[in-house]
Formats: structure tokens, C-alpha cells, sequence
């Protein structure tokens, strides 16, 4: 069993409302990501983070921010949603045991977001 | 640009049988491949890592291949049982860029009793 946790798991919301996804993980991880998928679509890297302070956009652009103060959380913040917005969210987390470049990826359960 | 391509068909087996994927890439030269398995409204679960200079990986009834020169991998799933059903997807790391993957579309794998 994987030790991340991502709440809500589910969120409808109005168009405009600020909303935060939390992610957490207790396995000391480092590396953090956030990944965006749509249905029946791939993963897309929109955010990560390689330790504390440090955050990066990934490929995908995405107005949502995110931050890094605790090794364990990593929350991603939408200042004012929009339907386009609508999508779910998976957070994960690396330890990279094998080495650079070669940790699994551990997931959360995902957090589904619908903007009306 | 930068490509995985899974296919894209739905794949249905009858139970026992083994089921085969295919993930093949373009513009990459990745250091290792990963494949994992999501069930629906679910995070992705990690199943195996191959790397590049490893051709076979074997973890139970599972089996991954690796060919760099054909730019692909084959996922096998041996003696397959209705609770294989799933979606299975590939994912490529970009050569010493930490841990950042790059995922495929996945493949949806339904195994009939």
C-alpha cells in the first residue's frame, strides 16, 4: 500500500471559486509530482517539486500554482477555477532508491474535479 | 516531438490466455521503461521497471521486454484471470532528467471467463 494521500477525491465547484487539492506522503520522499489526466487520455507532468522550496512546471501548462514548505505536502491551488479546469488530478511522490532517474512513481488516489 | 503510443483498442482475452501489450516510442532514449496498472477512477500502480540495457524483466506472471533498437516494449500478462482487467500503461523517463515520466495513453485489458 502506497503511503499518499490526496483529498478531496471528489470536488464540484462554481466557476471562480478558489479551490486547493492537498497531497500528502509519509514515506520521506523527496521528488513530488503533480500529474493531469482526462479520460481515457495519458498523464500529463503539470508540477513537481525536488525538495522543499523547490517547485517546477512540467510539460502540461496549467494556471494552478503549488508549493513545497513540509517535505511531506504538496498542495496544488487554483486561484479561480473554470470548467476548463474540469479534469483529475493524481499526485505522486519518488524516492529514486535505484538510483538518479530511476524510482517508481507512488500515487494517490487521484482528485477529481469538476468546475460547472 | 516526443511520443509513446500504446494500443489504442480495447483488448479482450479469455481468461487463461496470456495477453500481450505493445508500447513503442519516437525521439527518445530512455534509460529505463516503467509499466503500470490503473483501475478505474484510480491512481496508476507500479508494476515493473525495465532498463535499457536490460532486454527481459519477470515478476511473477508478468513479463516485460525492452528493445532499444525497435524503440519498443512488450508487456505480457501469463495465465490471465478477470482480475487483470485493467487499463496498463507504459511510461519513460527522459534520460537523467529526475524521475520525470513520460506516460502513454494505456491500454484497457479485459480478461472474459
Amino acid at each position: 500500500e502506497a503511503d499518499i494521500y490526496q483529498t478531496p477525491r471528489y470536488l464540484v465547484i462554481g466557476t471562480g471559486k478558489k479551490i486547493t487539492l492537498e497531497c500528502s506522503q509519509t514515506m520521506g520522499h523527496d521528488k513530488m509530482y503533480w500529474y493531469q489526466q482526462d479520460p481515457g487520455m495519458e498523464l500529463h507532468l503539470i508540477h513537481y517539486s525536488y525538495g522543499v522550496n523547490s517547485t517546477e512546471k512540467g510539460d502540461l501548462s496549467s494556471e494552478s500554482t503549488v508549493s513545497r514548505i513540509r517535505t511531506e505536502h504538496f498542495p496544488l491551488t487554483l486561484e479561480s477555477a473554470r470548467p476548463s479546469h474540469t479534469s483529475q488530478y493524481l499526485c505522486a511522490s519518488s524516492g529514486l532508491a535505484g538510483g538518479p532517474g530511476t524510482g517508481e512513481l507512488f500515487f494517490g488516489e487521484g482528485s477529481r474535479l469538476t468546475v460547472l | 516531438s516526443q511520443k509513446i503510443e500504446q494500443n489504442s483498442e480495447a483488448l479482450n482475452i479469455q481468461e487463461g490466455k496470456t495477453a500481450t501489450l505493445t508500447c513503442n516510442y519516437t525521439n527518445y532514449s530512455p534509460a529505463y521503461l516503467q509499466w503500470y496498472r490503473q483501475d478505474p477512477g484510480r491512481g496508476p500502480v507500479f508494476l515493473l521497471l525495465i532498463r535499457e540495457n536490460e532486454k527481459e524483466k519477470r515478476k511473477e506472471r508478468l513479463k516485460v521486454t525492452f528493445d532499444t533498437t525497435l524503440k519498443q516494449s512488450l508487456f505480457h500478462i501469463t495465465a490471465s484471470q478477470p482480475a487483470d482487467s485493467a487499463t496498463y500503461l507504459c511510461a519513460l523517463d527522459r534520460g537523467n532528467q529526475g524521475g520525470k515520466l513520460i506516460f502513454g495513453q494505456g491500454t484497457e485489458l479485459s480478461v472474459k471467463p
